[in-house]
């Protein structure tokens, strides 16, 4: 079975603070994508990244980052010196051989100032 | 290009009326996705189009509902006979490849169904 878990409901930070959310990831699949978006207020998913299994490296963008490790089948995102704008609930996304996503249940992030 | 849109934004329907909903992907995309979110939850997989072909279904679609892509271009989604636990908001989402290749998916901004 498929299943993308993200076990933190809900996290708090007070501005500036890094933030780190978890995404563990279950797939029987070689082959496979991960993904990472973001639902602001507004409520529309916004794509933020996108990693192949072959490719560990961590990636940085500006203040984001994110740690694909196969060995624990987890794709944890890292959120340096928060800001009020992050606020928003992000969803750790799998995508199937077959083409769909399986969303987790998402992490609201608050971010207070 | 403005992205996928979905429309309507917002539909309030009484019980056992039948509603659906529009989605036009990204022009050059030929893969169409239909996911349902309700509140606090992440979105469930309903089903899923390369061009015209309906290739795959969730066990979450009942027989109420249907999704159609005619041509290949944009997608529609009814329900027959709504019922309360129906409401939901409903996203579509357009992206480009085959198998488990192909880009990222983006994202409409959803139809939220009330059914009263």
């Amino acid at each position: 079975a498929q299943k993308v878990t993200q076990a933190q409901t809900e996290i708090s930070v007070v501005e500036k603070e890094d933030v780190t959310l978890d995404c563990v990831y279950e797939t029987r699949d070689t082959t496979y994508y991960l993904f990472w978006y973001k639902q602001p207020p507004s409520g529309e998913l916004v794509f933020l990244i996108r990693r192949n299994s072959f490719d560990e490296q961590n990636e940085i963008s500006g203040r984001y980052s994110w740690n694909f490790q196969k060995s624990t089948s987890s794709f944890n995102f890292t959120i340096t010196a928060s800001q009020v704008v992050d606020s928003a609930v992000y969803f750790c996304a799998l995508r199937s051989n077959t083409g769909k996503l399986i969303f987790g249940q998402g992490t609201t992030l608050q971010v207070k100032p | 290009d403005t992205g996928v849109s979905q429309d309507p934004r917002h539909k309030i329907t009484k019980r056992g009326q039948n509603v659906t909903f529009r989605c036009d992907p990204i022009s050059e995309h030929n893969r169409l996705y239909w996911y349902r979110q309700t509140l606090g939850q992440g979105p469930e997989f309903l089903t899923y189009f390369q061009n015209e072909a309906q290739l795959e279904k969730s066990r979450l679609l009942s027989d109420r509902f249907s999704a159609e892509r005619p041509k290949g271009s944009f997608s529609t989604l009814e329900i027959q006979r709504t019922e309360q636990g129906d409401s939901a908001m409903y996203l579509c989402a357009s992206s480009s490849g085959t198998g488990g290749e192909g880009t990222e998916a983006f994202f409409g901004q959803g139809t939220r169904l009330t059914v009263v």
